[in-house]
């Protein structure tokens, strides 16, 4: 039961270049999401998508974007990085349910650092 | 936008002892979600809460969802090394819009044996 993984773990690249962050779900939850956690600030939504090629703002999307061709696959990618995009950045997956809210499940995270 | 307070924001305590954290809005929410992250690691989820007033265990887990929909606190009983981490509570809108989850700071535990 692989779950929901993340990929890279750890990355650092330079201002300005373009970098994306991979996430895979095995569950095959309709919904994914993500997030970047800041000091101070906590867990912020970034985007998040509720089926493939659906996908919406979350409250921090300036900067970053995303895609949803496969609903096991989410990437998230960062046109052009800054420092202020440095962080550790979680993707979540939930199941569809008309009656509750479906808890989220998290990956491990990508710890991304812009120099 | 809507906020969590969650309080404490940090807790240092002897092993055995109880611990008791919550999260207050000034929003009612449908759903209240407490997840505790380990260094390193994502957020695991440890309770769902989805009606008023419901109380739900977890082992020495135990949190309710406020009468109000506007609060819920988590206690923990006779806590253990491994319970040190931080805390998460969560709270989701209603409206069948997933993406409404708020997140408040986080409580962060440290249990000294």
């Amino acid at each position: 039961d692989a779950g929901i993984t993340q990929s890279p773990r750890y990355k650092i690249t330079e201002t300005g270049r373009q970098v994306t962050l991979m996430c895979h779900q095995t569950w095959s939850h309709s919904y994914m999401f993500w997030y970047r956690q800041d000091l101070g600030h906590g867990l912020r939504l970034i985007y998040y998508s509720a089926a493939a090629d659906i996908t919406d703002k979350g409250e921090v999307p300036d900067g970053y974007v995303v895609s949803r061709s496969k609903t096991e696959n989410f990437p998230l990618t960062l046109e052009s990085a800054t420092r202020s995009q440095t962080s550790v950045y979680f993707c979540a997956s939930s199941d569809e349910d008309l009656y509750s809210n479906q808890p989220q499940h998290f990956g491990d995270g990508t710890r991304l650092s812009i120099l | 936008g809507q906020q969590l307070n969650q309080s404490p924001q940090s807790m240092f305590i002897q092993e055995g002892e109880d611990v008791s954290m919550n999260c207050t809005s000034s929003s009612i929410f449908n759903t209240w979600l407490w997840y505790k992250q380990d260094p390193g690691e994502g957020p695991v989820l440890l309770i769902a809460l989805y009606k008023a007033g419901e109380l739900t265990s977890n082992g020495r887990l135990t949190a309710q969802f406020g009468i109000t929909r506007k609060d819920s606190f988590l206690n923990i009983s006779a806590s253990i090394p491994s319970d040190v981490g931080i805390y998460f509570c969560a709270g989701q809108l209603g409206g069948g819009s997933q993406g409404n989850l708020i997140f408040g700071k986080g409580t962060k535990l440290s249990v000294k044996p």
